[in-house]
């Protein structure tokens, strides 16, 4: 069965400091992953996405997210936390054209 | 700019009404996919359409939801008869078959009271 775990519901981080939203997946057969932004009041937006090829991709607004098979994971980070980064971010996998989400995690970022 | 549109982006009525709502996925895409949104469970799938056709609505209560696209350029969630429960954000999410990822649309409040 598949599934995505966000450890970790909420997650505060300094401006400035770095930023690390953790996702683990489990999945039968080689995934494909996402993460995506949520600014309140808005519908989900498309981060970045990891397909095949080069495991390290970049998104929009500086993150990045690194997929590791052997640890089955897929963590977004970003160097440097801006104030316009509080938003809630979902991971999600597909299989076979099937979509599973994390359960969310809000990120605050304190001045 | 090619986008979801979802409406109406608020919707309030009473317990036992039907509640209809509209989603017209990005010009193109052959896949679209009915969303509920709540602090308690998170986001549910409740509905995904491929070519039109319903390839699975296995998340959605079947006594009181409905959903269909009656063209390519339209998706439609019918609740009949609503209920206090029910009250969440519904999102709709177009996508193209090869793309794997989706796109939402803004979302529609749906309070019931």
């Amino acid at each position: 069965a598949q599934s995505v775990t966000q450890l970790g519901s909420h997650v505060s981080v300094s401006e400035g400091a770095l930023v690390l939203l953790r996702c683990n997946y489990s999945s039968s057969v080689p995934p494909y992953l996402f993460w995506y932004v949520q600014y309140p009041n808005q519908g989900l937006q498309l981060l970045l996405k990891y397909t095949t090829g080069a495991t390290l991709v970049k998104g929009i607004n500086g993150f990045e997210a690194e997929f590791k098979k052997s640890e089955t994971s897929f963590h977004l980070t970003k160097p440097s936390a801006h104030m316009s980064d509080a938003a809630e971010y979902f991971c999600a996998v597909t299989v076979i054209n099937k979509f599973y989400f994390g359960s969310g995690t809000k990120l605050n970022v304190k001045p | 700019d090619a986008r979801v549109t979802q409406t109406p982006r608020h919707k309030v009525t009473e317990m036992g009404q039907e509640v209809t709502m509209r989603c017209q996925p990005i010009l193109g895409h052959n896949t679209v996919f009915w969303y509920r949104q709540t602090m308690m469970q998170g986001l549910e799938l409740l509905a995904y359409f491929r070519n039109r056709a319903p390839l699975d609505d296995s998340g959605m209560p079947k006594d009181r939801f409905s959903a269909e696209m009656p063209d390519a350029t339209l998706a439609t969630l019918k609740i009949q008869p609503s209920e206090p429960r029910d009250s969440a954000v519904y999102f709709c999410a177009s996508g193209l078959t090869g793309l794997a990822e989706q796109y939402f649309g803004p979302g529609t409040r749906l309070t019931v009271t």
